[in-house]
Parts: C-alpha cells; structure tokens; sequence
C-alpha cells in the first residue's frame, strides 16, 4: 500500500536558520509529489508539486523541494525562514494517473521564533 | 480564481444527527475528494468521486456516504454522527486532463463538533 513517512513531527527553528523537512514515500510506480502548507486558520495551499523533469523543484516564498528517486525522498528545503513560515506542512504523493487521490504523511509544525 | 467552497466553517451537531457537509467547485474538474484531517494523523481520505453519481471508497469510508449529483457538488453525509467524528473536513478537486492535471485544490475545511 502506498504511504508517506514524513520525518519530524515538530521542528522548532530561529528566524534565519535553514530548514530541511524529511519526506519519504513508499510507492512502486511512477508518482506525482507535493507539499502544502497550513498556515494558522487557513486554507491548505500548494507550495510545490513534482511530475517529471529537474528533481530540483521551486516553489512559493522561496522553497524548495529535491527528489531523490533511488531513495523514495522529497525533502522541501528553505535556506533562511521566517517567522510567517510557521505553519504545517504535509508532504502528498499520488499516482501518476488522472483522478487519483492523494496520500498525505503526518504533517509537521513548524515553529519559527524571531 | 480556482475556487473550492464549502457551506460551513463551523458546525455543531449532537450524537445521532444526520449531517450534510457541502462543497462546490467552479472549475469543471471532474474529480472531487473528502478528506479528514486529525492532529497527528494528517488528511486521510474518505471518500472520493471522478465522475457525476460514480464513488469511490477512501481509506476511512465507516459511518459516512456521499452524493454527487451534479458535477460542481459533492456531499459528503453522516448517517449518524458520534463523537469519534468530530473533526476538521476537507474538500478538494481536480481535474482528469490537460495541464494542471492531478493536482488538488482544497477548500477552507469545516469544522464538525459532535457532542
């Protein structure tokens, strides 16, 4: 069965400082990756998707995410955050296949303190 | 604007009600999602449709059903609410073809108390 593992549950980070969020999955085919982010009270937004192409993906707000395929990874990296960046963050993976849905790790919060 | 909506941010029912939860979009996609989302748990999927009056049962289908009779809406119903149902609901689509193609748009959620 198809699953995603993301790595920390909470991190908790100082303005500036680099982050890096693990995500492995766990799927035999060829799979679309993601990450969204909750920030307080809103909506689920998309920061960053893989389909094909560059494994180095950039997304919103200067994040980005590399996949690794030999080793199931998508880890979203930042190179300074801030504190608007608090929020939860979950990793998604579906399969490559029109109106699939998808499966979503854990999610981890992220605090960050200015 | 991609637009997902949802008919209630907050709702309280009491054990043994009948609940509706509503989501519309106005993108055309084809496909629309439930989801829940617990602390700790993160979203797990419910129920699922690719097609008016076709589902698909998600990973945690028990105690709930859905109604897709036209191709903007998507109910998702509680037959008979508990308490282990209290929790944040999420509703997303997508569509099947063209550029854009599996990503999912969500909504702002709802949030279900059973008491």
């Amino acid at each position: 069965a198809q699953s995603v593992s993301q790595h920390n549950h909470h991190v908790i980070l100082s303005e500036a400082a680099s982050l890096e969020l693990g995500c492995n999955y766990s799927y035999g085919g060829t799979v679309n990756l993601f990450w969204y982010v909750q920030y307080p009270g809103q909506h689920l937004q998309l920061l960053l998707k893989y389909f094909s192409g560059d494994p180095l993906v950039k997304g919103i707000k200067g994040f980005e995410a590399e996949f690794i395929k030999s080793k199931f990874s998508f880890n979203l990296r930042k190179p300074s955050v801030q504190w608007s960046d608090t929020a939860e963050y979950f990793c998604a993976v579906n399969a490559n296949q029109a109106g699939t849905a998808l499966i979503f790790g854990k999610g981890t919060t992220l605090s960050v303190s200015s | 604007d991609v637009k997902v909506t949802q008919s209630s941010r907050y709702l309280v029912k009491r054990t043994g009600e009948k609940v509706f939860l509503e989501c519309v979009q106005d993108m055309d996609h084809e496909n629309m999602f439930w989801y829940r989302q617990d602390p700790g748990l993160g979203l797990r999927l419910i129920y699922f449709s690719y097609d008016v009056k076709m589902k698909e049962k998600g990973d945690i289908p028990e105690g709930y059903s859905v109604s897709r009779e036209k191709k903007e809406r998507f109910s998702l119903i509680l037959e008979s609410a508990s308490t282990n149902q209290t929790s944040m609901y999420l509703c997303a689509s997508s569509k099947t073809t063209g550029q854009g193609s599996y990503e999912q748009y969500f909504g702002p959620g709802t949030r279900l108390t059973v008491t």
